[in-house]
C-alpha cells in the first residue's frame, strides 16, 4: 500500500487553458474525495466519489470543473478555461468502505499565470 | 465552503512546552480528526475519534471529542522542533463522509 497518490505534484498553465490532474486512491478504499486549498486556509471540499459514482458535487465546483472516476478506482479533475482564481493546492483524499478516516496525497499545486 | 473555527489561529512556544489548542462547530459531528499538514504537502492524519468524551492519545497527542459533540481538543505535550506545521481539525456528521476542515493552527516552535 503505497497511499493516495496525485500526478502531477506541480503544475503551471497560461489563463484559459485546460488542465487535468490525476488521483489513485489507496487500493480497495472505494470512497474518492476531491479537495481544494488557496493559501492560509483549510481544504475546502469540491466532490466525492463511491465506486464510480459521484454523490456530491460542492458549490464551489463551477461548470469548468469536472470530476470522474470511470471504473471506480483512479479519478481525473479537469478544470477548462483556467482562470487565477483557480491557482491552489488539490487534494485527493480515500477512505475504505465503512471507514470514516480520509488519507489525503501529496497534492497538486496548479498556478495559473 | 463552511469551516470549523480553531483557536489559536497560530503560536509560538519554546521546545519542550506543552501545546493546547481547540475546534468548534455550529453543527454536530460524529467523528473528529485532527491532521497535520507541512508545507507543500497534503495532511496527514494524527488522530480519530469517533465518541463523545472520547480521550485519544497518539504518542504527545492526546485529543479529545467533547460531549457536545461541537467541539475538539489537541494537546502536544514536550513539543520538539518537528511539530511545527499547521494543524486542522475535521468533523464529519454521522452516516455521511465528507470531511469538513477547520481554519487550521499553525505552530512553531522555538529551539
Amino acid at each position: 500500500d503505497t497511499g493516495v497518490s496525485q500526478d502531477p505534484r506541480h503544475k503551471i498553465t497560461k489563463r484559459g487553458q485546460n488542465v487535468t490532474f490525476r488521483c489513485d486512491p489507496i487500493s480497495e478504499h472505494n470512497r474518492l474525495y476531491w479537495y481544494r486549498q488557496t493559501l492560509g486556509q483549510g481544504p475546502e471540499f469540491l466532490t466525492y466519489f463511491q465506486n464510480e459514482a459521484q454523490l456530491e458535487k460542492s458549490r464551489l465546483l463551477s461548470d469548468r470543473f469536472s470530476a470522474e472516476r470511470p471504473k471506480g478506482s483512479f479519478s481525473t479533475l479537469e478544470i477548462q478555461r483556467t482562470e487565477q482564481g483557480d491557482s491552489a493546492m488539490y487534494l485527493c483524499a480515500s477512505s475504505s468502505p465503512g471507514g470514516t478516516e480520509a488519507f489525503f496525497g501529496q497534492g497538486t499545486r496548479l498556478t495559473v499565470v | 465552503g463552511q469551516q470549523l473555527n480553531q483557536s489559536p489561529q497560530s503560536m509560538f512556544i519554546q521546545e519542550g512546552e506543552d501545546v493546547s489548542m481547540n475546534c468548534t462547530s455550529s453543527s454536530i459531528f460524529n467523528t473528529w480528526l485532527w491532521y497535520k499538514q507541512d508545507p507543500g504537502e497534503g495532511p496527514v492524519l494524527l488522530i480519530a475519534l469517533y465518541k463523545a468524551g472520547e480521550l485519544t492519545s497518539n504518542g504527545r497527542l492526546t485529543a479529545q471529542f467533547g460531549i457536545t459533540r461541537k467541539d475538539s481538543f489537541l494537546n502536544i505535550s514536550a513539543s520538539i522542533p518537528s511539530d511545527v506545521g499547521i494543524y486542522f481539525c475535521a468533523g464529519q456528521p454521522g452516516g455521511y463522509q465528507k470531511v469538513t476542515f477547520g481554519t487550521g493552527t499553525k505552530l512553531q516552535v522555538i529551539p
